[in-house]
């Protein structure tokens, strides 16, 4: 399958403070990509999504930005919360199909 | 969002037996729907998607009599480990995703929703 992989493992951030988590993905032919956040035991929430034909979609207080020349996917979470703390994790398909890959995920801790 | 539920959320069995989890879509009728494998402290491994109406597919590497998947309609779709060993214990997860025109959860494309999980522990 493809492969999608994140530059860090684990990020620690200040409650209040913006977070940005990072995810590099190597199949040029994805066109859609999800953020997921999964919290301990359960299955992946979605938080926000972005297609190929976009650089930046924004939604409450978390925005994606997509850069595919270097095939790059971001995550920014506006200030952070103690809610926010989880594992977050980048997924990858190629339109029309409902296949995801998952990169190896960012542990995000909001210290208070 | 949508609603995919999981059941059994948890569940202990002994070795050589077989354990059916549950996948069922609540509000929206899918299709295809997808199971994953995790591994503590590690991302969501794709082990096969699962066709309504017809045979599944199974990414590389996983074994189709081991893990078998049934898509009996367009709501649920059943996981069963089959002669379950310890090494098959893991959390293990479906995903749904609507029907071509029915995405109306503020996804661009036909998003995909996932069930809590399932933990499967072999003894």
């Amino acid at each position: 399958g493809e492969s999608v992989g994140l530059h860090l493992p684990t990020l620690s951030v200040q409650e209040g403070d913006n977070s940005i988590i990072n995810c590099a993905y190597s199949n040029s032919a994805s066109d859609y990509f999800i953020w997921y956040k999964q919290e301990s035991g359960k299955g992946p929430q979605f938080i926000i999504d972005i297609r190929s034909n976009m650089d930046k979609r924004q939604g409450q207080r978390v925005t994606v930005l997509l850069n595919k020349t270097v095939k790059h996917l971001s995550l920014q979470i506006a200030a952070t919360q103690p809610g926010d703390s989880a594992v977050y994790f980048c997924a990858e398909n190629q339109y029309n199909f409902n296949k995801f890959y998952f990169g190896s995920g960012t542990k995000l801790n909001v210290k208070p | 969002g949508a609603v995919v539920s999981q059941h059994p959320s948890r569940v202990i069995c002994k070795s050589g037996t077989s354990v059916k989890i549950e996948c069922r879509s609540l509000d929206f009728q899918a299709t295809t729907m997808f199971w994953y494998r995790q591994f503590p402290k590690q991302s969501l491994m794709l082990m096969a998607t699962s066709n309504e109406g017809s045979k599944a597919t199974y990414e590389q590497g996983v074994e189709k009599d081991k893990f078998l998947i049934n898509h009996a309609s367009l709501t649920l779709s059943t996981l069963t480990v089959t002669s379950a060993h310890p090494e098959d214990s893991s959390f293990y997860i479906c995903s749904a995703s609507p029907s071509p025109g029915q995405s109306r959860f503020g996804g661009m494309n036909t998003e995909a929703f996932f069930g809590q999980g399932t933990r499967l522990t072999v003894v």
